[in-house]
């Protein structure tokens, strides 16, 4: 099995823009897709970014995801920071022996 | 409208068992995979079992397998989770989560509010 690492927390002003990191421990990390989830605090985790890059109906554009296999990272960005987007972020990928693995979250605070 | 609800949790005593249920609605579950993810008081979250549309393919954490059972039952959309000699690194909040697909490696799209299991003697 492999592992995902993510920065444990990140901070930026409401109107910039912040890239949290997603990086593979072994294997390549555009084998399986990743997947990004929002969890505001006392709430159940939703999905802002599927297969890599894909934005589920409802999440602003303002979201977007993208993979690197040169650093062999995933990356998800918020631009135009809300202060509402302030919340815990997990990368998700598929370890193909029936296995899912998630990062271990990345908190972000919009100050 | 989508909805999961589980059920289910309490608190129960190390090396004992529970079940844990979740109800599905508004959606043709026996389309889906579905999945359970827990999340320990102040941690991130860990994948713990899934299942696949038919339950043909079926996953386990390695923290839990040996102990923990998941099915379904499509006629009654149904989901469940038998947990087997917990321990207290078990204790958790258990999310019961849908695939965008029927296949165990399709991503998670709609999640339930979760069922709170405490093991504690």
């Amino acid at each position: 099995n492999f592992m995902l690492t993510q920065p444990h927390s990140v901070s930026e002003s409401p109107g910039k823009t912040v890239t949290i990191s997603c990086t593979r421990s072994s294997g390549s990390i555009a084998s399986n897709y990743v997947q990004w989830y929002q969890q505001r605090p006392g709430s159940s985790p939703t999905t802002v970014i599927y297969e890599d890059n894909q934005r589920p109906s409802g999440v602003p554009d303002r979201f977007s995801g993208s993979i690197d296999s040169s650093s062999n990272s995933a990356s998800l960005t918020i631009s135009g920071l809300k202060t509402e987007d302030e919340a815990d972020y997990y990368c998700q990928s598929y370890d193909s022996s029936n296995h899912w693995v998630f990062g271990g979250g990345t908190k972000l605070t919009v100050l | 409208e989508v909805q999961l609800v589980e059920s289910g949790g309490g608190l129960v005593q190390p090396g004992r068992s529970l079940r844990l249920s979740c109800a599905a609605s508004g959606f043709t579950f026996d389309d889906y995979a579905m999945h359970w993810v827990r999340q320990a008081p102040g941690k991130g979250l860990e994948w713990v079992s899934g299942i696949s549309w038919n339950s043909g393919s079926i996953g386990y954490a390695d923290s839990v397998k040996g102990r923990f059972t998941i099915s379904r039952d499509n006629a009654k959309n149904s989901l469940y989770l038998q947990m087997n000699s917990l321990r207290a690194e078990d204790t958790a909040l258990y999310y019961c989560a849908k695939g965008y697909g029927d296949r165990l490696g399709d991503a998670f799209d709609i999640w339930g509010q979760g069922t709170m299991v405490t093991v504690s003697s």
